[in-house]
């Protein structure tokens, strides 16, 4: 079965930092773009980033850059968001979403499977 | 505004058609494929429509997408209660380097 399980979560002062994971099982993860996307609560969906199948391109929102960083460990099967400096309008539901297979552009393929999503409350 | 624009709420009786507009600009909608997303509440996202109305295997050909120019719609029609949920549109855009997802739609089976 193709399942996304995303961990890390929790409640972080503003300011703080936090690092998300989502494991990947039941595809070949190293063939795949992976994004992370959030949802804060009773507000709709937020694009927050993107990761190239090799690792190799990452992309941000505007709201997040300079502040989140995505990696990926293919050998692990495992994608990584890195959240610095985080404030109040970071809390939210994150999911992780498998994206475009490997040789299609991002934006081509949509997110076909998703996560059921790790909580990130930022709040002193 | 460069994310692309939802009506907040839609509502129809079961059996009935219904329809949702996705207003976008030339940046995303106009010149990327369109995608839809279905969010039943509690849940995770589903990709419901790819590439404007294509239809992943297992969603049910009530469901169609189509798009203009930068507008997209998404139209289910013999509306059933299990069909109550959040309907996102999403597409690439090019001048952000980024998806945009619309703001979301309520969908109420009366």
């Amino acid at each position: 079965e193709v399942q996304l399980l995303e961990s890390g979560g929790g409640l972080v002062q503003p300011g703080g930092s936090l690092r998300l994971s989502c494991a990947a099982s039941g595809f070949t993860f190293s063939n795949y773009a992976v994004s992370w996307v959030r949802q804060a609560p009773g507000k709709g969906l937020e694009w927050v980033s993107a990761i190239s199948a090799s690792g190799g391109s990452t992309y941000y929102a505007d709201s997040v850059k300079g502040r989140f960083t995505i990696s990926r460990d293919n050998s692990k099967n495992t994608l990584y968001l890195q959240m610095n400096s985080l404030r109040a309008e970071d809390t939210a539901l994150y999911y992780c979403a498998k994206d475009a297979p490997l040789g299609q552009w991002l934006g081509s393929y949509g997110m076909d499977v998703w996560g059921q999503g790790t909580t990130v409350t930022v709040s002193s | 505004q460069s994310v692309p624009t939802q009506p907040p709420s839609a509502s129809g009786t079961p059996g009935q058609r219904v329809t949702i507009s996705c207003s976008g600009r030339s940046s995303n909608v106009g010149s990327n494929n369109v995608f839809w997303y279905q969010q039943l509440p509690g849940t995770a996202p589903k990709l419901l429509i790819y590439r404007n109305d294509q239809r992943p295997s297992g969603v049910p050909d009530r469901f169609s997408g189509s798009k203009s120019g930068t507008s997209a719609s998404l139209a289910i029609s013999g509306l059933r209660s299990e069909d109550e949920a959040d309907y996102y549109c999403a597409a690439w855009d090019g001048s952000l380097s980024g998806w945009v997802f619309g703001g979301g739609t309520k969908l109420t089976v009366l």
